[in-house]
C-alpha cells in the first residue's frame, strides 16, 4: 500500500529557506497514474494546495506561491522534494505530502503532516 | 482561480442525526469534486471523489451528490467518529482549491 512520508526542519527562520523531503513506499514515484506535490495547512486554518509535479517533470504550482516554490522529484530514491524560499510567518504550517490521482483529481494518499514553524 | 464556498461553518448535531454540507464552485466544475474528512491531529481523508463515488473502506452512511457549481455532502445517522471537519476540493482545473471546510461538532 502507497506509504508518504516527510522529513525535514522543523523550525526555519525567516527569510531563509524550507527545505522538505517526501519518501514514497509501497509503490513506485515514477507511475503514470499520479501526480506528487504537497498541501499545507496553517495552525487552526483550511487547506492550501502548494503544486504537484509529474515524475517526468511536468509541474504545476499555485500562482500565489509561484514565485517562491520550487518541486522535484528523485525517481531513483522514490522521493520528491520541496524547496520555499524567503519564508516568513505566514509560512507556519503543517505540510502534507500527497499523492494525485490524475483519473480522478483527487488527493488519495497524505503523509502524515509535518510542523514547519518559521520564528528566529 | 475557481473559488469553491462551503456552508455552513460549523454545524452542532447529536449522534444518529442526518447532515448535510454544502459546496459551490465559483464556475461550473462538472463533477470534479471531492469530499474529504479531517479528523484533529489527522491528514484528511479522501471520502468521496467525482462529487459521488464513495471510496472504498467508507461508510455507506456518507453520500456525495450534485454536477456544475453546487454539491452536497450528506451524513446520514452521525456516528462519533464522524465529528471531525469536512472539506471540498474542485479538480477541474489548476489551481487545485479546497472550501473552507465545515466542523461537526457536538
Amino acid at each position: 500500500q502507497l506509504q508518504l512520508q516527510e522529513s525535514g526542519p522543523g523550525l526555519v527562520k525567516p527569510s531563509e529557506t524550507l527545505s522538505l523531503t517526501c519518501t514514497v513506499s509501497g509503490g513506485s514515484i515514477s507511475t503514470s497514474s499520479y501526480y506528487w506535490g504537497w498541501i499545507r495547512q496553517p495552525p487552526g486554518k483550511g487547506l492550501e494546495w502548494i503544486g504537484s509535479m509529474y515524475y517526468s517533470g511536468d509541474t504545476y504550482y499555485n500562482p500565489s506561491l509561484k514565485s517562491r516554490v520550487s518541486e522535484s522529484v528523485d525517481t531513483s530514491n522514490n522521493q520528491l522534494s520541496l524547496r520555499l524560499t524567503s519564508v516568513t510567518a505566514a509560512d507556519t504550517a503543517v505540510y502534507y505530502c500527497v499523492s494525485w490521482a490524475t483519473s480522478t483529481g483527487t488527493f488519495d494518499r497524505w503523509g502524515q503532516g509535518t510542523l514547519v514553524t518559521v520564528s528566529s | 482561480d475557481i473559488q469553491m464556498t462551503q456552508s455552513p461553518s460549523s454545524v452542532s448535531a447529536s449522534v444518529g442525526d442526518r447532515v448535510t454540507i454544502t459546496c459551490r464552485a465559483s464556475q461550473g466544475i462538472s463533477s470534479w469534486l471531492a469530499w474529504y474528512q479531517q479528523r484533529p491531529g489527522e491528514a484528511p481523508k479522501l471520502l468521496i471523489s467525482l462529487a459521488s463515488n464513495l471510496q472504498a473502506g467508507v461508510p455507506s452512511r456518507f453520500s456525495g451528490s450534485g454536477f456544475g457549481t453546487d454539491f452536497t455532502l450528506t451524513i446520514t445517522s452521525l456516528q462519533p467518529e464522524d465529528f471531525a471537519t469536512y472539506y471540498c476540493q474542485q479538480a477541474n482545473s489548476f489551481p487545485l482549491t479546497f472550501g473552507g471546510g465545515t466542523k461537526v461538532e457536538i
